[in-house]
């Protein structure tokens, strides 16, 4: 079975600054994908990131960017330039390429303070 | 793309009651989910549907809950008789492949 483990419950950083949220997983599977969703108060779960295993090359998308250790089996989510915004509950998620099922860790609530 | 619907947006049912929650997915997507989201258990897979079809119902917590998905543009979770703890947010997402999954907006179901 897989697992998805997100360590810091709570986090906060200030407006501009950069924040790294944890997440580590478990997996027999070699090949399958991670994801970072963002869910602000409104409730609503946006995808943030994406990161295919096969590939060694980070992801970016603007502000944010993923340190991914296969070998660890860490996905770490850095926030550049904080914005008020991103205060949200972020969780981490794995799905195997040969399944549909997507496993989310606990979450971790981000605050960024003005 | 309107993304994927979800009705109603808010649902307030006395115990006892049926309720039913409905979804459309995104056109093209072949994969539909049902997740529930309580403070306690945090996000919790119920069923999930490839091609219409009911693959995996474990997380479905007990007979009051049935699920469908007639056509490939609306599916149903149903809960029949309701109970106060069934009180939680419930999200359709919906998926092509592991490309991506788009979550609706959620309906948050209050059992008093």
């Amino acid at each position: 079975a897989q697992t998805v483990t997100q360590s810091q419950p709570e986090m906060s950083v200030q407006e501009a600054e950069t924040v790294t949220l944890s997440c580590t997983y478990d997996t027999s599977e070699n090949n399958y994908y991670l994801f970072w969703y963002k869910q602000p108060p409104s409730r609503q779960m946006i995808l943030v990131i994406r990161q295919e295993a096969y590939k060694q090359q980070n992801a970016t998308e603007n502000r944010f960017s993923v340190n991914f250790q296969k070998a660890a089996k860490s996905f770490s989510l850095k926030i550049s330039d904080s914005q008020l915004g991103d205060t949200a509950m972020y969780f981490c998620a794995f799905v195997t390429t040969s399944g549909s099922r997507l496993t989310f860790g606990e979450g971790t609530q981000l605050t960024v303070n003005p | 793309d309107a993304g994927v619907i979800q009705s109603p947006r808010h649902e307030v049912t006395e115990m006892g009651q049926e309720v039913t929650l409905r979804c459309k997915p995104i056109s093209g997507h072949n994969s539909l989910f049902w997740y529930r989201q309580t403070m306690m258990r945090g996000l919790e897979l119920l069923i999930y549907f490839n091609n219409n079809v009911p693959i995996d119902d474990s997380g479905m917590p007990e007979d009051r809950f049935s699920a469908k998905m007639p056509n490939a543009s609306f599916s149903t979770l149903k809960i029949q008789p309701s109970e106060p703890r069934d009180s939680a947010v419930y999200f359709c997402a919906s998926s092509r492949r592991q490309y991506g999954y788009t979550f609706g907006s959620g309906t948050r179901l209050t059992v008093v």
